[in-house]
């Protein structure tokens, strides 16, 4: 079983601070996803990473994927209320048709 | 734009009863997927279906059968419900080539 180990779990932090979650794997993926989910809600996308040492950006948040392709951080900067939720990473391979999620990192980011 | 849905969306039942839980999706998608999300520990695939006619077992199928009923539609019976089946079901589907997975919004199912 191929696993993806988020940390931290848990993360609650004042408004307009910065933070870094973390997604390590002992395996390659040919891709790796990072979704967020609010409660009452199934998990949304934010951002597919597929080449090593792959940096993409969406607004305030940051991402990376490292260059041996087995783990991502996930960067943001300045965050927000609206930033709460559980962030999720996800990593797949070409020709499995199935991806492994990591157990989640919950933010809680208080006004 | 529907997307992914998924009925119902909340359930109780009683252990030993049975029921299936409805998907579908309307993206024209080929891979659709179950999955369930307990307290702290992410999302578990249970079942999933790599295009119309096949399905496969995931990481913890003891319990639960699926149909593929067609190109949008996957279902997941439970036969006999037990309380350690009492989760969050997810139902997800994703595009050929494409990795994202597009999810509904879940069924809260307990089992007393």
């Amino acid at each position: 079983t191929q696993l993806l180990e988020q940390s931290p779990q848990f993360l609650s932090i004042q408004e307009g601070e910065n933070l870094t979650v973390y997604c390590n794997s002992s395996s390659v993926f040919s891709s790796l996803q990072w979704y967020r989910q609010e409660p009452g809600e199934g998990p949304v996308l934010l951002v597919t990473v597929v080449t090593g040492g792959e940096v993409k950006k969406l607004k305030r948040l940051t991402f990376q994927f490292g260059d041996a392709r087995k783990d991502s951080s996930l960067h943001i900067t300045a965050a927000q209320p609206g930033d709460t939720g559980l962030y999720l990473c996800a990593g797949g391979h070409t020709n499995a048709g199935k991806s492994t999620f990591g157990d989640g990192t919950t933010l809680t980011v208080k006004p | 734009n529907a997307g992914v849905t998924q009925t119902p969306k909340f359930q109780v039942l009683k252990t030993g009863q049975s029921m299936t839980l409805q998907c579908a999706q309307d993206m024209n998608h080929n891979s659709m997927y179950w999955y369930r999300q307990d307290p702290g520990m992410g999302l578990r695939l249970i079942y999933y279906s790599a295009s119309e006619g096949t399905t496969d077992k995931g990481e913890v199928p003891n319990g639960y059968n699926v149909s593929r009923l067609n190109k949008r539609e996957f279902s997941l019976r439970l036969e006999s419900a037990a309380p350690s089946q009492t989760s969050v079901y997810f139902c997800a589907s994703r595009d050929r080539g494409s990795w994202p997975q597009h999810f509904g919004d879940g069924t809260r199912l307990s089992i007393l």
